[in-house]
């Protein structure tokens, strides 16, 4: 059974870079493109990104000056990182795997986690 | 762009059926054939329940369906269930391989 692991610090500075890391086990990073995709509090989802296992990119046109997603196939990890944080970054934020072809079918996610943004 | 709009709530009684709406534009859910739908209860993850308007991923009640006409798509729970209870999220594809979310609509079993 394919699962995900979000990891990275729960709290990061304005101004700072947050920096997140997921893990796929169980499963080939090869052949699917892999997403973040944030929630802040009380609110609904957010796509901010994903990418193939080429490194191919494509991101959420309001977030693109300010992320960066990278795949390390050989650890079966993908990463994001987010510069200039302020306040309203502050959210959960999953990673999910897309089913290939469907666009927005998101059929494997990780449990989420919290990033809150304070000095 | 904007994101695409979803009633804030919606509630049934058990046994009933409930319809929730997820309008977009010609630009995303009236171009592309690639609506999702999420379900999402509190402190979790959420699931996909379905995808490509109208697909069903294996282990999902077929209680949930999806459709679509013209600019907007419907998730159809029936015969609805008290864990059915949960937030859902629409989602479509938008073109130049962005996609974009609902506001989220909060199901209430009564």
């Amino acid at each position: 059974q394919v699962q995900l692991q979000e990891s990275g610090p729960g709290l990061v500075k304005p101004s700072e870079t947050l920096s997140l890391t997921c893990t796929v086990s169980s499963a080939s990073i090869s052949g699917y493109h892999w997403s973040w995709i944030r929630q802040p509090p009380g609110k609904g989802l957010e796509w901010i990104g994903y990418i193939y296992e080429s490194g191919n990119t494509n991101y959420n046109p309001s977030l693109k000056s300010r992320v960066t997603i990278s795949v390390d196939t050989s650890k079966k990890q993908f990463s994001l990182k987010l510069r200039s944080v302020t306040a309203a970054d502050a959210a959960v934020y999953y990673c999910a795997r897309l089913i290939s072809g469907s666009g927005t079918g998101l059929d494997v996610w990780g449990r989420g986690t919290t990033v809150s943004v304070s000095s | 762009q904007s994101a695409l709009t979803q009633p804030a709530s919606v509630s049934g009684s058990p046994g009933q059926s409930i319809i929730i709406s997820c309008i977009g534009t010609g630009s995303d859910v009236g171009f592309y054939n690639l609506v999702s739908w999420f379900q999402q209860h509190p402190g979790k993850a959420p699931r996909l329940i379905i995808y490509e308007v109208n697909k069903r991923p294996s282990g999902v009640s077929n209680r949930f369906s999806g459709s679509k006409s013209g600019d907007a798509a419907s998730l159809t729970i029936s015969g609805l269930q008290a864990e059915d209870e949960a937030d859902y999220h629409c989602c479509s594809f938008a073109g130049s391989s962005f996609v974009i979310f609902g506001g989220g609509t909060k199901l209430t079993v009564l």
